[in-house]
């Protein structure tokens, strides 16, 4: 059964920092991997998609990596911005249903001034 | 930019009414979600819809459950007769065929 984790639960920076997000899946096998931002009470923000075939997707101050194998995936953040605060959530696909999501707890990241 | 939009974004009910939760996915996108998010929980899967039927459910969604694409812009989720422990967020998404999952901003049911 595919299980989403994500460390730490919590982080804070200062501003400037760069820092890394954590998640792991234990079923390797997965079509792609979805990195989401959430804000208080608010919807999920889709932020980076990385395909099972990728490495690899940056976006702006983002970049985020998967490892298959390993069954690991980063989102790191550069030169974080206190706008930058939010939950970050990762999710992969649950067997070969595209849109229906496992997601992990998210890591709520608060950056200071 | 084309976004999924929820209505209402907050709903108070008495425990056992009926409650409709509405969305309108993007206009092209064929694969529709509901989720939900009990505070400080995880975002659950609750049912996906394609070409007018349930594809998924999961088991959460119960009788008590049932989605609807009346038109061919809204997409509702139906709680006939809502639990203490259906307050949550309620999640809308759509993906075209493949690819990301877009999310609607939510709506909050508390249910007293």
């Amino acid at each position: 059964k595919q299980e989403v984790t994500q460390i730490p639960a919590a982080l804070s920076v200062p501003e400037g920092e760069n820092l890394v997000l954590n998640c792991s899946f234990t079923d390797s096998a997965i079509y792609n991997l979805q990195w989401f931002r959430q804000d208080p009470g608010k919807g999920l923000t889709s932020l980076l998609l990385i395909q099972s075939s990728q490495r690899e997707q940056t976006s702006g101050r983002l970049n985020a990596s998967l490892d298959k194998s390993s069954g690991r995936s980063t989102l790191y953040i550069a030169a974080s911005q206190p706008g930058d605060s939010a939950t970050y959530l990762c999710a992969v696909p649950r067997g070969g249903s595209q849109g229906n999501l496992i997601f992990g707890k998210g890591t709520k990241l608060s950056v200071k001034p | 930019e084309p976004e999924v939009t929820q209505t209402p974004s907050h709903q108070v009910t008495q425990m056992g009414q009926e409650v409709i939760l509405r969305c309108v996915p993007i206009s092209n996108h064929l694969y529709f979600y509901w989720y939900r998010q009990i505070l400080g929980q995880k975002v659950e899967f609750l049912v996906s819809f394609y070409n007018n039927e349930i594809s998924e459910k999961s088991e959460i969604f119960d009788d008590q459950f049932s989605v609807e694409r009346p038109d061919g812009s809204n997409f509702t989720l139906k709680i006939r007769s809502t639990k203490l422990e259906d307050s949550a967020m309620y999640f809308c998404a759509s993906i075209l065929e493949a690819g990301e999952l877009f999310f609607g901003e939510g709506s909050r049911l508390t249910v007293l």
